[in-house]
């Protein structure tokens, strides 16, 4: 039984450039949420894609985006990166996009932004 | 808005011995409540969560928890620690009403000493 996986696991990137992160669901899971974990922090809940659609998002500008394809699959965008986008980014899935399921996080990309 | 507290930043204490890692918390409406772990260069993953019902809640790995809803808190327990158990701890709270939004705490890193 498939986790959630993340693609790439690391990346380095330089302020101004765009990033796209990816994330594959646990197998039967049909809601992804991003979380952002900077260094000795908690995840902050950057959004949740449920049924392809954005449905909640935390307090991140617009500079963040993201999509969910009808295989349950999701990308996260950040565009005009800065310094303190360097950060853990998690994707964890799970079902119905309810408030009781737990959360099943892949192991995370590492952005660091030059 | 929802909010976690973990007041301490780290917990020490010896192999064999009881462990309490603290977690209180703020949210309208019934919470739903969880805790995770998360080993280093790694995801989260879910220990165990209070939805309704009795107030101590048995986990993975011998952990339990125990929802107080008068102190708003949820406080993280085991009996006999293992050196194995050293890991950062994550208390998270969503609630009832809405899509999923989960809130974590800062963390707690719990180390124990053989």
């Amino acid at each position: 039984d498939a986790g959630v996986t993340q693609s790439p696991t690391h990346l380095i990137k330089t302020r101004g450039q765009q990033v796209t992160l990816r994330c594959s669901p646990k197998s039967g899971h049909d809601t992804v949420s991003w979380y952002q974990q900077a260094l000795g922090q908690g995840p902050q809940f950057i959004f949740q894609y449920y049924e392809e659609e954005e449905r909640q998002r935390g307090n991140f500008p617009d500079r963040f985006s993201g999509h969910q394809f009808p295989n349950y699959s999701s990308e996260l965008n950040v565009n005009a990166l800065l310094l303190g986008d360097s950060a853990l980014y998690l994707c964890a899935s799970s079902l119905g996009g309810g408030q009781r399921s737990p959360l099943h996080f892949g192991n995370g990309t590492r952005l660091t932004v030059t | 808005a929802q909010s976690v507290a973990q007041p301490e930043d780290q917990v020490n204490v010896a192999e064999g011995n009881p462990l309490t890692v603290k977690c209180t918390y703020s949210v309208s409406g019934n919470p739903y409540l969880f805790w995770y772990v998360q080993y280093p260069n790694r995801g989260l993953q879910f220990l165990l969560k209070y939805i309704t019902g009795d107030n101590l809640v048995k986990g993975s790995y011998g952990f339990e928890a125990e929802f107080n809803k008068s102190q708003t808190s949820f406080h993280l327990k085991k009996p006999s620690a293992l050196v194995s158990d050293s890991a950062l701890y994550f208390c998270a709270v969503s609630h009832s009403g809405g899509y999923q939004k989960v809130t974590f705490g800062i963390g707690t890193k719990l180390q124990v000493i053989p």
